[in-house]
């Protein structure tokens, strides 16, 4: 059972860039979110998705973009990337009927802006 | 503003003896909590949970301690393993959303 797959684990990109945080998880979670992950600051929510269609923010959300077409599907995308984008990301799924619910995490994407 | 606060950056801890981690938050709507763990290079693990309903949850060598008056939580490990050595993220949430926040997490070492 591969849980939550996020790709790539790391990526280098230059101020202005585009690019896409790929995740997918295979358990049917309706609840899927994208956190960054920076020193001192713990893992901070910058967008989820409650399910299909349906997205909101976060409290970092400034510079990203969500969509969630499909169930297993939420990528992030950062279509100018800043420097202060720098951070380790981690993408999180859960399941909305359970009574006490859980997260469960990927691996993380590491990504520098120079 | 940080609505859930792990004061303790790091801490360290003989093999066997206890490691008492703590959590404070502000929000009073939070009423259902979760430790996580995280090794190096990986995502979170998730560890222990506690609803408000209750004051106290265990699992094996793990202990999670609420105290709502106060608004604070402690994970106690006992006894210490050298294993246990990772960061530790305290999470809370409000009302049946899935949106939970994160302290800073307390990185802890077992020393053998």
């Amino acid at each position: 059972n591969a849980g939550v797959t996020q790709t790539p684990k790391f990526q280098v990109l230059k101020t202005g860039q585009s690019m896409t945080l790929q995740c997918a998880q295979d358990m049917n979670h309706e609840y899927m979110s994208w956190y960054r992950q920076d020193p001192g600051m713990g893992l901070r929510l910058i967008h989820y998705s409650v399910g299909a269609g349906i997205t909101d923010q976060g409290e970092v959300p400034n510079g990203y973009n969500v969509s969630r077409s499909t169930t297993e599907d939420f990528p992030l995308r950062l279509l100018s990337a800043a420097p202060s984008q720098t951070s380790v990301y981690f993408c999180a799924s859960s399941s909305n009927l359970d009574r006490e619910p859980k997260l469960f995490f990927g691996s993380g994407t590491q990504l520098s802006v120079l | 503003d940080q609505q859930v606060k792990q004061n303790s950056p790091s801490l360290s801890v003989q093999e066997g003896r206890i490691s008492i981690l703590n959590c404070d938050y502000t929000n009073s709507m939070f009423d259902y909590f979760l430790w996580y763990k995280k090794y190096p290079a990986e995502g979170p693990t998730f560890l222990i949970s506690i609803s408000s309903i209750k004051d106290k949850n265990e699992d094996g060598r793990f202990t999670v301690f609420l105290n709502k008056s106060a608004k604070h939580l402690s994970l106690h490990i006992v006894p210490s393993q050298p294993g246990d050595s990772a960061v530790y993220f305290c999470a809370a949430s409000a009302g049946t959303g899935n949106q939970f926040y994160f302290g800073t997490g307390t990185s802890l070492t077992v020393i053998p």
